[in-house]
């Protein structure tokens, strides 16, 4: 099983529908929770950080977070082209030996937005 | 406020060589982490740096190594380099290794192909 696992997409959505993108991880001790968009071509930049279980609303981003299924989710309203992207999921893991809180991260979701 | 800088943005070398990559982080920030990005692998995690001590490893062999200065720049550095090393090499810094400092701000990465 991996650490973190997203679907590899692509996720095709029509622009003004709701994008809606997965990622579980198996730490049980992870702490923090991280969302990056990268570009075809460019470096990932993060969108949305959350820590806590529930929901943080940034923008037309949601991140979802339920720590006892281990699982966090970004919804991304009212979709458009511009969002088309690959999405990375990262788990920050829990502080245990040899690990030091390190970063994992999925191998990211391609989210097409059609016009 | 500058965002993080890598150098150089694109390089060739031959199989056998070494190459040394250099980053400068956010001013302020002094985690400074490195990743190997390829097609098929995604980012893969190579090492990270805090106050110029390694604070945690990937699963790379020991030609991969790294070094944080005084002033929170860092360098990387693969020696013996084979075709397979071909790929474009992040570099991200973070203000601490935690909680919300965790949030990673990429460089654009530099593009090493080996032939």
């Amino acid at each position: 099983q991996k650490e973190v696992e997203q679907n590899s997409g692509p996720l095709s959505v029509p622009e003004g529908a709701i994008a809606s993108l997965n990622c579980t991880y198996s730490d049980r001790g992870s702490q923090s929770f991280f969302w990056y968009r990268q570009y075809s071509g460019k470096s990932p930049e993060l969108i949305m950080s959350i820590y806590s279980n529930g929901d943080k609303e940034d923008g037309r981003f949601t991140a979802q977070l339920n720590k006892a299924s281990q699982y966090v989710s970004l919804l991304i309203r009212d979709s458009q082209p511009s969002d088309s992207a690959t999405y990375l999921c990262a788990v920050a893991g829990g502080l245990y030996a040899g690990n030091n809180r390190k970063l994992i991260w999925g191998l990211g979701t391609s989210l097409a937005v059609n016009p | 406020k500058a965002g993080v800088t890598q150098t150089p943005r694109y390089l060739i070398k031959t199989r056998g060589q070494q190459v040394t990559l250099s980053c400068s982080p956010i001013s302020g920030h002094r985690s400074v982490s490195w990743y190997q990005q390829t097609p098929g692998q995604g980012l893969q995690f190579l090492f990270e740096y805090f106050s110029e001590t390694q604070r945690n490893k990937g699963n790379f062999p020991g030609r991969f190594s790294g070094r944080q200065f005084s002033n929170s720049r860092s360098e990387m550095n693969v020696s013996t380099l084979e075709l397979g090393d071909s790929a474009l090499y992040l570099c991200a810094s973070s203000l601490q290794t935690s909680g919300s400092s965790r949030e990673l701000f990429f460089g654009e990465g530099s593009r090493l192909t080996v032939l």
